[in-house]
């Protein structure tokens, strides 16, 4: 197992496009994780899925973000209609349960909008 | 709602010296304390895990330790080295609830 993936690592995108990034966990993790940072700041949760089930959304989960993970292995995350705002590096994990080995981070996908 | 701190934001030191990295947070129900390292365009590298009823871990010349009372925790850098040069984030996980909440980070420079 070579750990989290996602695809792809950089992607730039004119305003107004829609975008998808994909995200493939640990295969012996079940749960999965979309976190957003923007330059100089943490990673902020957007969303997180138990196998195929969307248990958790954050406020900053627009409506032109969507999320799934339909059979439980990886996971797709979509933003429609791309803003400026947009622009940030979005960071997918995955853990085993609760996380009580803690969490695994794959290498990101960076966003530009121009 | 949790919040997270690290200070300082920034810290310069020449090689060779140790340090020490400080994280706070507001609410001592936590299930477990992660710090990570991000090199700069990169995601993030799990350093160390302590459990909330650990009281440090050790990994090489990295010794995490955590105080759950007082919201503490502190990692530990000996004989620091250029490679260690990266942005070191603490993250909580609470015992309710499924995310982890970072620290806006501390921005590493060792000097050779």
């Amino acid at each position: 197992d070579t750990g989290v993936s996602q695809d792809p690592r950089h992607k730039i995108t004119k305003r107004g496009q829609n975008v998808t990034f994909r995200c493939d966990p640990i295969s012996e993790h079940n749960r999965l994780y979309w976190y957003r940072q923007t330059l100089g700041q943490g990673p902020e949760f957007l969303t997180y899925f138990q196998n195929e089930a969307q248990l958790e959304k954050s406020r900053l989960l627009s409506d032109r973000f969507s999320a799934e993970r339909p059979k439980g292995s990886f996971s797709t995350l979509e933003i429609q209609r791309t803003e400026q705002g947009d622009s940030a590096m979005y960071l997918c994990a995955s853990s085993f349960g609760q996380g009580a080995t803690g969490y695994t981070f794959g290498s990101g996908t960076r966003l530009t909008v121009v | 709602k949790q919040e997270v701190t690290q200070i300082p934001a920034a810290l310069s030191v020449p090689e060779g010296e140790n340090l020490v990295l400080n994280c706070s947070f507001t609410d001592s129900a936590i299930y477990n304390l992660q710090w990570f390292r991000q090199d700069p365009g990169k995601g993030l590298t799990s350093l160390l895990l302590i459990q909330s009823s650990q009281r440090e871990q050790t990994s090489g010349r990295l010794n995490a330790s955590l105080d759950k009372s007082s919201g503490r925790s502190t990692l530990y850098i000996a004989a620091s080295q250029p490679g260690d040069s990266a942005t070191y984030l603490c993250a909580v996980k609470e015992t309710s609830g499924s995310r982890l909440t970072f620290g806006e980070g501390t921005q590493l420079t060792v000097n050779p």
